[in-house]
C-alpha cells in the first residue's frame, strides 16, 4: 500500500537543530518533496530530492535515501518563524500522484 | 506575478446544500490541481486538469466535480453536502519546467453545518 508517516509534532528552541523525518512506502517514487505551511496559509514548496543524498538551501537542507524509504529536513538555526507545519509529500511513479503525509507541527520555543 | 487565487476564503453552508469554489492559477500555469485538507490527515488530492482536461482523478465520490476554463481558471463543485466536507481546500498550479513544484492558494475554509 501507500503510506507516508512523520511525526505529529515536535518541540525546539530557538537558535538549535532539528530534524523532520519522514519515511514513506510506495508502488513507486518518483521524487520526494518538503513543504512549509504556517497556520492559517498555503503551503509553500521547500525541497525537493530525486537522487539520493543530501541538499542543503541555505538553513534547511533534505536527505534521501530511496533504499530505505526515508527522508528528513534539517533545520538550523531556528527561528521563531520557523514556528509551522511541515508536510513530506512523495510522488508516485505508478500514476503521477502527490501522495502526502499528515505533516508535522514544529513548535519554536525561546 | 500574483500568486494563486482562491475565492471565496470562506464558505458556511448546510448538509444537502451544493458549493462552487474558484481558482485562478498564476499565470501562464496550465496545471491546476485541487486537494482537500483536514486536521490530522495529510492532503487528499482531488483531481488535476490541464488544459481543459481533467489528466487524473483521486478516490472521492462524484459528488466532487471540477473544470477548468480556456483560462486555466478552475471550479470545484460539491453537491449534496456532508458534515464529512467540512475542511480546507486547497488549489495548487504547476507550470512547465518547474520541476513538479506546485504553488498553492490560501485555500477555501468550508464548514457544513
Amino acid at each position: 500500500g501507500q503510506n507516508i508517516d512523520q511525526p505529529t509534532e515536535m518541540t525546539a528552541t530557538e537558535g538549535a537543530i532539528v530534524q523532520i523525518n519522514c519515511t514513506y512506502q510506495t508502488s513507486g517514487f518518483n521524487g520526494l518533496f518538503w513543504y512549509q505551511q504556517h497556520a492559517g496559509e498555503a503551503p509553500t514548496f521547500l525541497s525537493y530530492n530525486v537522487l539520493d543524498g543530501l541538499e542543503e538551501k541555505g538553513r534547511f537542507s533534505s536527505f534521501l535515501s530511496r533504499s530505505k524509504g526515508y527522508s528528513y529536513l534539517l533545520l538550523k538555526e531556528l527561528q521563531m518563524k520557523d514556528s509551522a507545519s511541515y508536510l513530506c509529500a512523495v510522488k508516485d511513479r505508478s500514476n503521477y500522484q502527490l501522495i502526502w503525509g499528515a505533516g508535522t507541527k514544529l513548535i519554536i520555543k525561546p | 506575478k500574483a500568486g494563486v487565487t482562491q475565492t471565496p476564503r470562506y464558505l458556511i453552508k448546510t448538509r444537502g446544500q451544493q458549493v462552487t469554489l474558484s481558482c485562478s492559477p498564476i499565470s501562464g500555469h496550465r496545471s491546476v490541481s485541487w486537494y482537500q485538507q483536514t486536521p490530522g490527515q495529510g492532503l487528499q488530492f482531488l483531481f488535476e486538469y490541464f488544459s481543459e482536461t481533467q489528466r487524473n482523478k483521486g478516490n472521492f465520490p462524484g459528488r466532487f466535480s471540477g473544470r477548468q476554463f480556456s483560462n486555466s481558471r478552475s471550479e470545484m463543485n460539491v453537491s449534496t453536502l456532508e458534515l464529512g466536507d467540512s475542511a480546507l481546500y486547497l488549489c495548487a498550479s504547476r507550470g512547465a519546467g518547474e520541476d513538479e513544484k506546485l504553488f498553492f492558494g490560501s485555500g477555501t475554509q468550508l464548514s457544513v453545518l
